[in-house]
């Protein structure tokens, strides 16, 4: 079955650091990619998406790219604030009939001044 | 107004006694789903209906039982609930032109 896997962490940055979250993928077909961020008592908002291989999403600083060899979609962001502090999902939604999303088990993002 | 609305956002409630979370949804979108999450496991599917007509079971049904009452409503009920449901429960829909999901606010649920 479909499934993503990436790093649990928790991830512990200063601000203005460089951040790498990996995330890949196994899946059939064609997938559409995601990433979803939680903010503390919040519901999961959609970060950036990818619907193709080599598609690069992109959003608030945020950067991911589709990469069909590799089965991967690894999130990046140049210089962290303390403000993206928050738990990162990495998601799929497959191409098949069904077309459900399958969710990682999700990154904790801290971010010290 | 959030564009998908779950009520109530806390509840506590009594091992054995029947709760029901409801869900409703301005997007105009067939497909409704209802995810449970717990701490290092991710989001997990437990029904997903893609019209009124149409439910289907998840990864982690038992327990749990759904309504479709319109196209924008959609409930989540457990029976006769047990500790082990406690967890963070969340709508989402999807359906027009875009690829993604879009989620309500979550309902925390404890059971004690």
């Amino acid at each position: 079955g479909n499934s993503v896997t990436q790093m649990e962490g928790p991830v512990t940055l200063s601000e203005e650091a460089f951040l790498t979250i990996n995330c890949t993928y196994t899946a059939t077909g064609y997938p559409s990619l995601f990433w979803y961020v939680q903010y503390p008592g919040e519901g999961l908002q959609l970060l950036l998406k990818a619907t193709k291989a080599d598609d690069k999403g992109s959003n608030k600083g945020f950067e991911a790219t589709y990469r069909k060899e590799t089965t991967s979609f690894h999130l990046e962001k140049g210089s962290v604030q303390v403000s993206d502090s928050a738990v990162y999902f990495c998601a799929l939604r497959s191409d098949n009939y069904g077309q459900n999303f399958v969710f990682g088990p999700g990154t904790r993002l801290s971010v010290l001044p | 107004d959030a564009d998908v609305t779950q009520t109530p956002r806390n509840r506590i409630t009594k091992t054995g006694k029947r709760i029901m979370l409801e869900c409703s949804q301005t997007k105009g979108h067939d497909r409704m789903y209802w995810y449970r999450q717990d701490p290092g496991l991710g989001l997990r599917l437990i029904y997903y209906s893609f019209d009124v007509k149409d439910i289907n079971k998840g990864e982690i049904s038992d327990g749990y039982s759904v309504s479709r009452q319109a196209q924008a409503k959609f409930s989540l009920s457990l029976e006769s609930a047990i500790p082990n449901q406690t967890a963070l429960y969340f709508c989402a829909t999807s359906g027009g032109t875009a690829p993604e999901a879009f989620f309500g606010q979550g309902t925390r649920l404890t059971v004690v």
